[in-house]
């Protein structure tokens, strides 16, 4: 049972590049979340999927697209990536809604140049 | 808009002091109250999870209180040691339920 993981650990991108970062869950959870963190900002909403096939926008959702590939996988774009996106990206999962213990990832790390 | 604090950002304690997180909301209408731990460079990990009908939860060395009306949790570390030094963060549900506002953390060190 690996929880909830994500890939990549760790980007590089320069502006203006695209790129996808995967998260997936084995805990037959129905809701999903994409978080970022910043230093001094804590961490803040995304975009989060309450169950499978439908998503909805969080605090920061600008610059950002996701989809909600099956149950298990929930994924986060990135289309054109700017120096402020750079931060430290959760994924998250709980069993039903945020009234749930949420279960976090590692983290991918991404910096935009 | 909810808005969550914690205070202290930093503390160092040595090791075996008994030790309050404090975390103040500013809308009482929440729906739950989490606490969690975050390693360095590792995701959170959920320590306790407070219902807004619950006055407080307690899992091993940890005990966490709500008081809803005062916008205000505690997180009581017995006996800390080493192993406990981390970033710990509260984070509250609003009724809207599908969102959680997180407060900014404290650092824990705790001194051998």
């Amino acid at each position: 049972n690996a929880g909830v993981t994500q890939t990549p650990k760790f980007q590089v991108l320069k502006t203006g590049q695209s790129m996808t970062l995967q998260c997936a869950q084995d805990m037959n959870h129905n809701s999903m979340y994409w978080y970022r963190q910043d230093p001094g900002m804590g961490l803040r909403l995304i975009y989060y999927s309450a169950s499978e096939g439908t998503t909805d926008k969080g605090e920061v959702p600008n610059g950002y697209n996701v989809s909600r590939l099956n149950k298990r996988e929930f994924s986060l774009r990135l289309e054109s990536a700017a120096p402020s996106q750079t931060s430290v990206y959760f994924c998250a999962s709980s069993l039903d809604r945020a009234y749930e213990t949420q279960y976090f990832g590692p983290g991918t790390r991404l910096l935009v140049l | 808009k909810q808005e969550v604090t914690q205070i202290p950002a930093a503390l160092s304690v040595p090791e075996g002091e008994n030790l309050v997180l404090n975390c103040s909301f500013t809308d009482s209408a929440i729906y739950n109250l989490q606490w969690f731990r975050q390693d360095p460079g590792k995701g959170l990990t959920s320590l306790l999870l407070i219902q807004s009908s619950q006055r407080e939860q307690t899992s091993g060395r940890l005990n966490a209180s709500l008081d809803k009306s005062s916008g205000r949790s505690t997180l009581y570390i017995a006996a800390s040691q080493p192993g406990d030094s981390a970033t710990y963060l509260c984070a509250v549900n609003n009724n809207a339920g599908n969102m959680l506002t997180f407060g900014g953390g404290t650092r824990l060190m705790v001194k051998p």
